[in-house]
């Protein structure tokens, strides 16, 4: 079975600082993709970004990056600078890389960027 | 980006009556989309994939006569909601997966539904 787990349900950070979200996964498989989606209030779910599980580089989207160990099935993600509108929730997701392509997402994190 | 058009964004109907709820794929096709559940402050639920063509494939618990899914083109998913009840009261989002591109999808803006 595939699992996902946010333990942290709210955070918040001042504006222009920088928060660093948890993600822990657990599988069996190999071959997958993590992503972290935002939900801001209007419920669109917005990509913020991917990481292959086979790349070892970390990866990065402007004031977004992300802490992918694979050994500990971590994956954090990190925004810098934050800003108003990175206000949200966050949902961390798993995606195995070969079968019917269905994300497994995690609980979420609601995020707050006070002024 | 791609866009995946979700609508209506909101519905509310008497219970006993159905709703459709349709999904669009814009500006690519999609040979597979995903059918969500969202109860509030809570994470998105897979309800079941609809592959263009074929039978939905259905997650355990979920009621396939209680929810229809109809996929009858590469770029329109629709799910039927029938004999709403006011326990089918949440928020429904579609995703839609790149034909070839298996580990891209857009996700739509979603549906609130409520059953009075």
């Amino acid at each position: 079975a595939q699992t996902v787990t946010q333990s942290q349900p709210e955070m918040s950070v001042q504006e222009a600082e920088t928060v660093t979200l948890s993600c822990t996964y657990d599988t069996s498989e190999n071959n997958y993709y993590l992503f972290w989606y935002k939900q801001p209030p209007s419920r669109q779910m917005i990509l913020v970004i991917r990481q292959e599980a086979y790349k070892q580089q970390n990866a990065t989207e402007n004031r977004f990056s992300v802490n992918f160990q694979k050994a500990a099935k971590s994956f954090s993600l990190k925004i810098s600078d934050s800003q108003l509108g990175d206000t949200a929730m966050y949902f961390c997701a798993f995606m195995i890389g070969y079968t019917g392509n269905q994300f497994y997402f995690g609980t979420g994190t609601s995020l707050t960027v006070i002024p | 980006g791609a866009v995946v058009s979700q609508h209506p964004s909101r519905v509310i109907c008497k219970s006993g009556t159905s709703v459709k709820i349709e999904c669009r794929s814009l500006d690519f096709q999609a040979t597979t989309m995903f059918w969500y559940r969202q109860f509030p402050k809570q994470s998105l639920m897979l309800m079941a994939t609809s592959n263009e063509g074929s039978k939905a494939t259905y997650e355990q618990g979920v009621e396939k006569d209680k929810f229809l899914i109809n996929h009858a083109s590469l770029t329109l998913s629709t799910l039927t909601v029938t004999s709403a009840h006011p326990e089918d009261s949440s928020f429904y989002i579609c995703s839609a997966r790149v034909s070839g591109v298996w580990n891209i999808q857009y996700f739509g803006a979603g549906t609130r539904l409520s059953v009075l």
